[in-house]
């Protein structure tokens, strides 16, 4: 079974430009959720999507959004990047259903975006 | 962002040694995940932890949910080479909605 799957592997913006990030879930899984992770330190929660809805957000700016299509697999957008937006980003998924298994959440490699 | 308080930030330790972390929260949790990740690698979960006073086993890792619900423990017992990495512990809190919060990290260098 493939794992959750991240593209590109790297990214390098300079500030003010656009970055698009894309995630495909594991097969099965209709939650997907999305990291910062700034080097060094611990992981940041962002977005949360289920069924195509965004369920929940972390304390980051309107710049950061996202959306999650039809087929699961979801985007992640960084508007107007800043210097300070440099990290990996990371997405994870779960199953979405009840039970313990939801809270399971299992990770891609991550993409590093570095902004100039 | 809010971020567990996770022990030793980092240690050094001979294998064949047994390993101990704790994650503490001022906060009551509903679940405790452990995670491993490795240097440009995305997390793995390793154990999941869903009721006070639990105690799972993954093969040579052992974790707890503590008996308080504010806190969790990660053992790793006879450590070898390969279990060098960073664990990070995160939780959901009863008063969100599945926002799950993350431990600053234990970084774990095994002297061989």
């Amino acid at each position: 079974e493939a794992g959750v799957t991240q593209s590109p592997t790297h990214l390098i913006k300079t500030r003010g430009q656009q970055a698009t990030l894309r995630c495909s879930p594991i097969s099965g899984h209709t939650s997907v959720y999305w990291y910062q992770q700034a080097l060094g330190l611990g992981l940041q929660f962002l977005l949360w999507y289920d069924e195509g809805e965004e369920r929940n957000r972390g304390n980051f700016p309107p710049r950061f959004s996202g959306r999650q299509f039809p087929n699961y697999s979801s985007e992640l957008n960084v508007n107007a990047l800043e210097l300070e937006d440099s990290a990996l980003y990371l997405c994870a998924s779960s199953t979405g259903r009840g039970g313990g298994e939801f809270y399971e959440q299992y990770f891609g490699p991550g993409t590093r975006l570095t902004v100039t | 962002g809010q971020q567990l308080n996770q022990s030793p930030q980092s240690m050094f330790i001979q294998e064949g040694e047994d390993v101990s972390m704790n994650c503490t929260s001022s906060s009551i949790f509903n679940t405790w995940l452990w995670y491993k990740q490795d240097p440009g690698e995305g997390p793995v979960l390793l154990i999941a932890l869903y009721k006070a006073g639990e105690l799972t086993s993954n093969g040579r890792l052992t974790a707890q949910f503590g008996i308080t619900r504010k806190d969790s423990f990660l053992n790793i017992s006879a450590s070898i080479p390969s279990d060098v990495g960073i664990y990070f512990c995160a939780g959901i809190p009863t008063s969100g909605t599945y926002k799950y919060i993350f431990g600053t990290g234990t970084r774990l260098k095994v002297l061989a």
